[in-house]
């Protein structure tokens, strides 16, 4: 079965500072990799997508995410963390059962990302 | 302009009231989901609908409902709500082709 995990609940980081948010993936064969974030009482915006290519991805925002298959592992990072980039962000994978049918989201538990002036 | 959207966007009701939770995509896309987000914030599929088929039904309770009266619409019915169904839910809309899902504002749901 597919899954993600995010082993931190919670990253501080002092604004200006590098930040990275880890993911590890489980699936069977090439992972189709995502992250989202979601900021207070909003919905879940798409930040950057992994399917196949260069192993370092860029999104919105500045954020970009490398992905590394020897160590199953897809983590978010940024040069240089704003305060506006406090919310909660989350790794999924796209599951491909029903892949010619849509398919689902499988996502991690969520990391609170906390950027501090 | 809105992508995916959601009504209502708040959700106050008793237990054992039945509710309603409708969403639209204007993305031209092929299949819709519903998600559930609970109070730790973990996120789960409940359903998706590929042009208007039910494809994916994640062991949810028989009072939840899903509707699909064309591809751009799925709504969510709840029957005799319950406390424990209090949560936000997300209505979501995907390409067949493409990977990437699309995500409605949420509607959080709170049953008294």
């Amino acid at each position: 079965a597919q899954s993600v995990a995010q082993p931190e609940d919670q990253v501080n980081v002092a604004e200006g500072n590098p930040l990275t948010v880890k993911c590890t993936y489980s699936v069977s064969g090439n992972p189709y990799l995502f992250w989202y974030v979601q900021y207070p009482n909003r919905g879940l915006q798409f930040l950057l997508k992994y399917i196949t290519g260069d192993n370092l991805v860029k999104g919105s925002y500045g954020f970009e995410a490398e992905f590394n298959k020897s160590q199953t592992s897809f983590h978010l990072k940024k040069p240089s963390a704003l305060v506006s980039d406090s919310a909660l962000y989350f790794c999924a994978v796209r599951d491909l059962a029903f892949y010619n049918q849509g398919g689902k989201l499988i996502f991690g538990q969520g990391t609170e990302l906390s950027v501090k002036p | 302009d809105t992508a995916v959207s959601q009504t209502p966007k708040y959700l106050v009701t008793q237990m054992g009231n039945d509710k309603s939770i409708k969403c639209e995509q204007n993305l031209g896309h092929d299949t819709m989901y519903w998600y559930k987000q609970d109070s730790k914030k973990f996120l789960k599929i409940m359903f998706s609908y590929n042009n208007k088929e039910l494809i994916i039904n994640e062991t949810v309770p028989n009072r939840f409902s899903p509707k699909s009266p064309d591809k751009a619409h799925l709504n969510l019915h709840i029957n005799s709500l319950e406390l424990g169904d209090s949560a936000v839910y997300f209505c979501a809309s995907s390409q067949v082709s493409g990977p990437s899902a699309f995500f409605g504002q949420g509607t959080r749901l709170t049953v008294v």
